[in-house]
């Protein structure tokens, strides 16, 4: 149980384009889900936090108007980078959080971005 | 503010030895605590996890921690490891239940090799 998936595994798109990342949990409700980046050996960095139907909130530093960020229903999510540039380029995950599962955050396969 | 550090980057074992893995943690109160464990390329997946009770947990994948309080220490371990066992370990954290918020804050990781 406790599983999340993520669309597509990998992307490359040109500079100025838009990429959308699909999360989805697929045997719970997720209530709460969050997106990471993560660059090379490093530790995961939190972007925002998604409550099913409300706006996300986004750390600090990370742009809302790049980085648009949907909740629409209780098992998907969704990540729009928009005119990426290269240094969008990385591995995006994410994760899901629901009442049912103790508090605990299930992670997708990740993202890998890249913008040529 | 919370924060988690690995203060171990690499570790290089031999299969069938023994593995330990340190975490610690800075926090104003118990929080839950989560050992993941990450493949190149891929999302996170869950080990363990610590909320309340007995302070020594088991986990999938024969890993098993201990919580101890007075060192703020949550430390990984496995008997005898395996090849399959190569991979980046991430230490988090967690306000506990009724807590405001609930964002995990993320040890640096830290990358487990193994000799055959």
């Amino acid at each position: 149980g406790a599983v999340v998936s993520q669309h597509p595994s990998w992307v490359i798109c040109k500079s100025g384009t838009s990429v959308k990342i699909e999360c989805r949990s697929l045997d719970f409700q997720a209530t709460t889900m969050f997106w990471y980046r993560q660059f090379p050996k490093q530790s995961l960095m939190l972007m925002a936090t998604s409550n099913e139907g409300s706006k996300a909130t986004y750390e600090q530093g990370v742009e809302k108007d790049k980085f648009l960020i949907n909740h629409a229903s209780l098992t998907l999510s969704t990540l729009t980078v928009t005119s990426a540039h290269p240094e969008d380029s990385s591995f995006y995950i994410c994760s899901a959080r629901g009442d049912g599962v103790t508090d605990t955050q299930y992670f997708g396969p990740g993202t890998r971005l890249t913008v040529l | 503010a919370q924060s988690v550090t690995q203060p171990d980057i690499h570790i290089t074992v031999s299969e069938g030895a023994s593995l330990e893995l340190r975490c610690n943690y800075s926090y104003g109160a118990t929080p839950y605590l989560f050992w993941y464990v990450q493949s190149p390329g891929q999302g996170l997946q869950l080990l363990l996890k610590y909320f309340s009770g007995d302070t020594l947990v088991q986990g999938i994948k024969g890993f098993e921690a201990e919580f101890k309080r007075s060192q703020s220490s949550f430390n990984l371990r496995k008997p005898s490891v395996h090849w399959s066992d190569a991979a980046e370990y991430f230490c988090a954290v967690g306000p506990p239940r009724g807590a405001a918020g609930n964002k995990l804050t993320f040890g640096g990781g830290t990358r487990v090799l193994v000799k055959p």
